[in-house]
């Protein structure tokens, strides 16, 4: 039972362009969504995160934009660069016994053409 | 960066034999978990720790064990390795929400 869906595996968009990778989810009790970014042989880095209470966040060329009430956010990337190329996974962060725990989307691979 | 070291950054084992991978920060977090990445799954929790000597299960625990003796180290064992745990393993570490990964370890189990 997926709680975070990425249903698409991947992703290609010409340099400049915009790139939008999109995020499901079922669990109503995220406080928390959280893009993360991975290249290949390291360990994901964090991105941008963004509230449940809130509806966009922007960081530079990062913006993540949620829908709680189609349960759905998207992460846009403008311009793309060839740099961004790597595995996106949306991410949903709830608090429950006296943790903080993520749980996953299966990842986009995002491929930026020169 | 945060302060995360895995260890060891590569193994191979053959199925039947225990295995042991270290996690350790620098950061002094309080909580400290182990993911495993496999194709077509993302980032799996297996366990998790909030505490010296508190720990509970993730997602994917069965067949996994971990151990957490001192804030700095968190350990996951494999008490007997399985090609099914062939992955990718990733330590990561918190102090309250955004987490901050190791680089990862790589087992394989022939």
């Amino acid at each position: 039972d997926q709680q975070v869906k990425q249903n698409s595996p991947s992703l290609s968009v010409q340099e400049g362009r915009i790139s939008i990778l999109n995020c499901d989810y079922t669990n109503s009790m995220f406080d928390y969504f959280l893009w993360y970014k991975k290249y290949p042989a390291e360990g994901p880095t964090f991105l941008i995160s963004i509230s449940s209470i809130k509806d966009k966040n922007e960081d530079g060329r990062f913006t993540v934009f949620l829908n709680k009430s189609a349960k759905h956010l998207s992460l846009h990337i403008v311009p793309s660069q060839p740099g961004d190329s790597a595995v996106y996974f949306c991410a949903g962060l709830g608090s429950g016994a006296g943790s903080y725990q993520l749980t996953f989307g299966k990842g986009t691979k995002l491929s930026v053409i020169p | 960066d945060a302060g995360i070291t895995q260890s060891p950054r590569h193994k191979v084992t053959e199925t039947g034999t225990p295995v042991t991978l270290r996690c350790h920060q620098t950061e002094n977090h309080r909580y400290m978990y182990w993911y495993r990445q496999d194709p077509g799954h993302g980032l799996r929790l297996i366990h998790y720790s909030y505490g010296v000597k508190d720990t509970d299960k993730g997602e994917v625990s069965d067949g996994y064990s971990v151990s957490r003796s001192k804030t700095e180290d968190f350990l996951l064992t494999l008490e007997s390795a399985t090609s099914s745990q062939t992955s990718v393993y990733f330590c990561a570490i918190s102090g309250a929400g955004e987490l901050f990964f190791g680089e990862g370890s790589r087992l394989t189990v022939l």
